[in-house]
């Protein structure tokens, strides 16, 4: 079983819905990571957490450390959020000089007109 | 703007070559990683480094080495490609330390072994 595991692994939705897309681990951790890979490759960092909720612009993610589990909401989506989402870990204890993360397998978006 | 800048988008090579994929950030970071992702098996980390001269394995060093001679470059060298090593290739970069580091990755060197 993988240490993070992301759902749903392919997700399509109409312009203007909401997204929900969920990570759940199963180590302890010291922070969650949500990532954008656009179709070419590149990846972005969206949000970096240890607790509670973040917000930036439509994109909205949250975190529950006692469930082990946290959430990447998009309000409004539009093709252009089309991409896969990446959850990733830094696992607790791993506070070396090296920030080793673990990775989730994505979640392939998209969204159409 | 900081970046982090793979050498190449699209490398198709031989089996048997040796391949040099460079990365270079700007940001001078201590720590760097080479990634490898595959379909249905996400990032997996190959090597990393935590200074200049500086390596570790990650989960799947065999086949690669890696050289880090100055803080802003790291190359991950396959000495001799297999078709098993085709793969997409990131490069990512952090700064040391606690539990609210960020990391930055390049765009990635989608890499065929013909």
């Amino acid at each position: 079983k993988n240490e993070v595991e992301q759902s749903p692994q392919n997700l399509t939705a109409q312009e203007g819905e909401f997204i929900t897309i969920n990570c759940s681990y199963s180590v302890g951790i010291s922070a969650l990571h949500w990532l954008q890979q656009h179709p070419g490759g590149g990846i972005v960092s969206l949000f970096m957490l240890s607790s509670g909720k973040k917000k930036h612009g439509r994109l909205i993610a949250t975190i529950n450390i006692q469930e082990k589990h946290s959430s990447l909401h998009i309000t409004a989506s539009h093709p252009r959020d089309s991409a896969v989402y990446i959850c990733a870990v830094k696992q607790a204890g791993n506070t070396g000089t090296a920030s080793k993360l673990t990775f989730g397998t994505g979640t392939r978006l998209q969204v159409t007109l | 703007d900081v970046k982090v800048t793979q050498s190449s988008r699209y490398l198709v090579k031989r089996t048997g070559e040796k391949v040099f994929l460079e990365c270079v950030q700007d940001m001078d970071h201590e720590n760097m990683f080479w990634y490898r992702q595959d379909p249905g098996l996400g990032l997996r980390l190959i090597y990393f480094s935590y200074d200049v001269k500086m390596k570790e394995k990650g989960d799947i060093p065999e086949g690669y080495s890696v050289s880090r001679e100055k803080k802003e470059r790291f190359s991950l060298i396959l000495e001799s490609a297999s078709t098993n090593q085709t793969s997409m290739y990131l490069c990512a970069s952090s700064s040391p330390g606690g539990k609210n580091t960020e990391a930055f990755f390049g765009q990635g060197t989608r890499l065929t072994v013909v």
